[in-house]
């Protein structure tokens, strides 16, 4: 089975830095790849997501993302932290080969100082 | 607006209790998903359907079981609630193509 192994549970920045939350990922070959964020007491939304066309990838909210093979991560960023990006984040895979499943990380939330 | 409707937002269960969670998506979708999310431990994966009638079990099946009658509606089931099953329980469903999960907004359920 696939899995994605997101690299800290709590991130915590001031508003206006820089977002990085950070995401490995184990498999033999290149996956397709997720990030889903989750508002508190909110549904999960799809964040952007990566299927070979390009290694960096855009998603929305000024989110991006770039696929890395030889380090396998997929590590998301954001120039600018907004108080509205604060949330929990997860870095999603394949379940397992020929499943249309899919399997989350752990999570990371993300807290916003003003 | 496409939707994914869990019945119930919040639940509470005597131990011991069968429970049913319903889960109803209207985008004539192939693939529904039943996870369960805790905390530190993300969303893991119960059950899953490709089609009307099949269903193949996820990383912790143990205590649960899943019922797809008709395409539009996926039931988890209970079949002995007991406490360690709280937690929040997650439905999805998904096209033919890779990703784009639509999430319900999920029943919280306690059993006591």
């Amino acid at each position: 089975a696939q899995s994605v192994t997101q690299l800290d549970s709590h991130v915590s920045v001031s508003e206006g830095t820089p977002v990085l939350l950070r995401c490995n990922y184990s498999s033999s070959y290149s996956p397709s790849l997720f990030w889903y964020v989750q508002h508190p007491n909110k549904g999960l939304q799809l964040l952007l997501k990566y299927t070979s066309a390009a290694t960096l990838v855009k998603g929305i909210n000024g989110f991006e993302a770039e696929f890395k093979k030889s380090e396998t991560s997929f590590h998301l960023t954001k120039p600018s932290a907004h108080m509205s990006d604060a949330a929990e984040y997860f870095c999603v895979a394949p379940w397992r080969t020929g499943r249309r499943a899919l399997t989350f990380g752990s999570g990371t939330r993300l807290q916003v100082q003003p | 607006d496409v939707k994914v409707t869990q019945s119930s937002r919040y639940l509470v269960k005597r131990t011991g209790e069968k429970v049913f969670l319903e889960c109803v998506q209207d985008m004539d979708h192939e693939n529904m998903f039943w996870y369960r999310q805790d905390p530190g431990l993300g969303l893991r994966l119960i059950y899953f359907s490709y089609d009307v009638k099949m269903k193949e079990k996820g990383d912790i099946p143990e205590g649960y079981s899943v019922s797809r009658e008709k395409k539009e509606r996926f039931s988890l089931i209970l079949e002995s609630a007991s406490t360690n099953q709280t937690s929040m329980y997650l439905c999805a469903s998904s096209s033919k193509q890779p990703g784009g999960y639509t999430f319900g907004s999920g029943t919280r359920l306690t059993v006591v």
